[in-house]
């Protein structure tokens, strides 16, 4: 079965700490890989996809890269406003799939 | 402005029915396919299924084909997410979302989400 691995599952760091999360799938997906983050209670917001560029109103210190494989997803500067769950999707081909997703907390 | 409406939350015993909604408005319904994504309490994200609205074909993820069916009704713009007979393990949130054909399967835009409780 295809699947999408995110690593760590959760992180805790201070404000302005680059930050770097880390998604493996089971197969190469080239780079059809999209991050979407989703704060407590809200719905989930797309970040970045074709693995490296950013969506439209999206800060700048998110960056995404990788291609086949393994991607990163990085927050430059860490901000109290990023605390949220961070996901990683293959799309393009269904089925699709989400990591199990990285829970980023201010230490 | 382009919005996902989704109908409110359900509880239900086992073996019941239900079908939720997804009413959507501000862009052509037939230009976007419709995603269904599930969200058991406290956990992440799954992909359902999808179906183009332009001619109702239906794309499955393997864990829920044959459990759930998704359909649309074009005439007033919506989506639906049906089951015929429902189990405790489908209490979760789910969601709607769209995606257009030119970027399949990236979610730009989301329904608030529908939670849905089976218990006896």
């Amino acid at each position: 079965d295809f699947q999408m691995t995110q690593s760590p599952s959760s992180l805790s760091a201070s404000v302005g700490d680059r930050v770097t999360i880390t998604c493996r799938a089971s197969q190469g997906i080239n780079n059809y890989l999209a991050w979407y983050q989703q704060k407590s209670g809200a719905v989930p917001k797309l970040l970045i996809y074709a693995a490296s560029t950013l969506e439209s109103g999206v800060p700048s210190r998110f960056s995404g890269s990788g291609s086949g494989t393994e991607f990163t997803l990085t927050i430059s500067s860490l901000q109290p406003e990023d605390v949220a769950t961070y996901y990683c999707q293959k799309y393009h081909s269904a089925p699709c799939s989400f990591g199990q997703g990285t829970k980023l907390e201010i230490k | 402005e382009v919005q996902l409406v989704q109908s409110g939350a359900e509880v239900k015993k086992p073996g019941e029915s239900l079908r939720i909604s997804c009413k959507t408005s501000g862009y052509k319904f037939t230009s976007y396919w419709i995603t269904w994504v599930r969200q058991m309490p406290g956990k992440g994200l799954e992909w359902m299924g999808r179906i183009d609205p332009s001619d109702s074909y239906t794309t499955y993820s393997p864990s829920f084909r044959g459990h759930v069916t998704i359909s649309v009704d074009k005439s007033i713009s919506t989506a639906y997410l049906q089951w015929s007979s429902l189990k405790a393990s489908d209490t979760a949130m789910y969601y709607c979302a769209r995606s257009d054909t030119a970027r399949v399967d990236l979610f730009d835009i989301w329904a608030q989400g529908t939670m849905v409780t089976v218990s006896s």
